[in-house]
Parts: structure tokens; sequence; C-alpha cells
């Protein structure tokens, strides 16, 4: 799978959309980019999945650029439950027999 | 959606002992399970792939004698970290992908809420 390069952390002010950009540019032609996020303590959670249209769900939305090589995540409101640690995954559609490899992901901190 | 279980979220135990750590599929079968390891400020490492009905798969550097994988249904797997040593203090994730619709490629990962395991 592509490495991803993130920034190590970033603030937010709550109400404000959060942008986290992530870095891919070695990503193949049949390769998605996944965002997770890790809340202190907790399991991942599954946030949005994109190929190469920009995609959008109730939690966030993903903007892929046109040659593929980076993205962002937009939170559009983020709130102090926003406050995690974003990860940034490159890797081929599976049918469940692939582990998903997390890089150093962005630790976003929503300010009141 | 999907759901992965996993118990107990922490464990305390004493040094030279064995912990078992259970990760179950609620709603779906998972015929594949991945066992994660995560230390304090830093980011998920996979540790082994397991799979239903045979041997798992280990990642370099990762003991197979020590940390016992068995995943004896298409719902559980469990890890058991033998004889603990306070080096093996961490937190402890288990992962499952679930088809997101009627495409078998079109999986989704689905993470436990994480087992925190101390050694004293």
């Amino acid at each position: 799978d592509a490495k991803t390069t993130q920034p190590p952390s970033m603030d937010c002010a709550e109400g404000r959309a959060a942008n986290l950009p992530c870095n891919h540019s070695t990503i193949s032609g049949n390769e998605y980019v996944y965002w997770y996020r890790q809340i202190h303590s907790q399991g991942p959670q599954y946030i949005i999945h994109g190929l190469k249209n920009n995609e959008t769900n109730e939690m966030a939305s993903l903007i892929i650029t046109e040659d593929r090589k980076s993205s962002t995540l937009i939170l559009p409101h983020a709130t102090l439950r926003d406050t995690a640690v974003y990860y940034c995954i490159v890797s081929r559609m599976d049918t469940g027999r692939r582990a998903l490899t997390f890089g150093s992901g962005t630790r976003l901190q929503v300010q009141p | 959606g999907a759901v992965v279980s996993q118990h107990p979220s922490w464990v305390i135990c004493k040094s030279g002992t064995s912990v078992k750590i259970e990760c179950r599929s609620l709603d779906f079968q998972a015929t594949t399970m991945f066992w994660y390891r995560q230390f304090p400020k830093q980011s998920l490492m996979l540790m082994a792939t397991s799979n239903e009905g045979s041997k798992a798969t280990y990642e370099q550097g990762v003991e197979k004698d020590k940390f016992l994988i068995n995943h004896a249904s298409l719902t559980l797997s469990t890890l058991t970290v033998t004889s603990a040593h306070p080096e093996d203090s961490s937190f402890y994730i288990c992962s499952a992908r679930a088809r997101r619709d009627s495409r078998p490629m079109n999986t989704e990962a689905f993470f436990g809420q994480g087992t925190r395991l101390t050694v004293v």
C-alpha cells in the first residue's frame, strides 16, 4: 500500500471547518484513500473513503486532487468531540483479508 | 453498521501470568481478523492476521509463542498474551473487515474498542 504523509498536529477553533491534508504521491490507480480517527483510548472509527471523486457523508467531506497525489478531509463544523488523531490510509479494495496500515496521523485539537 | 466487540476493555495482571483478550464480530462473519498493538503516543502496529480455521500470520518481530491467536469460529478470535511482562503493557485492538454492500471487494474495516493491558 502507498505511504501517506500528514502533519503531526493541527488546531482548529470550535465551530470552524477543520481541513486535514494528506499526501500520497505514490498512490496506485486501484488504491483508495481512507480516513479513520481515533479518540483517546478507543479503537479507530471509520470516517470516509474515496477513489477519485470527492465524497461527502454525514461526518465529513473528502476532496481528492485530480492527480490523486493528495487529499483533504474536511470537518465542516468542528466540535470539541472531534478532538482525535486522524489517520489517512491508502489501500486497495479488498475482500477482507488485508489489514490497514496506519501511519503517524494528525492530532487535531479543537479549541473552545 | 457492523460491530466488533472486544473484551475486556482493560485488565491488570501480574508479571508471569497469561491474559486472554476476545474479539467478536457481532453481526457479520469474519473469516479474517487483525490484531494491533499501540504504545502510548504511537500509531497502531499490526501484530498478526487471524484466519478462521488455520494458523495466524504474524508480522516480523512478533513472537508467535508469546502472542497466541485462536480463531475458532467465524465470529470469534482470541489473543492470549502468555507469561506477560511489564513491557507487554499496551493497548491491544482487534479489527475485521465487513462488506459495505453486496460487492465482495467493497469492505470496510471495523475496530474493537481496544483492551488496555497493564502488567505489574
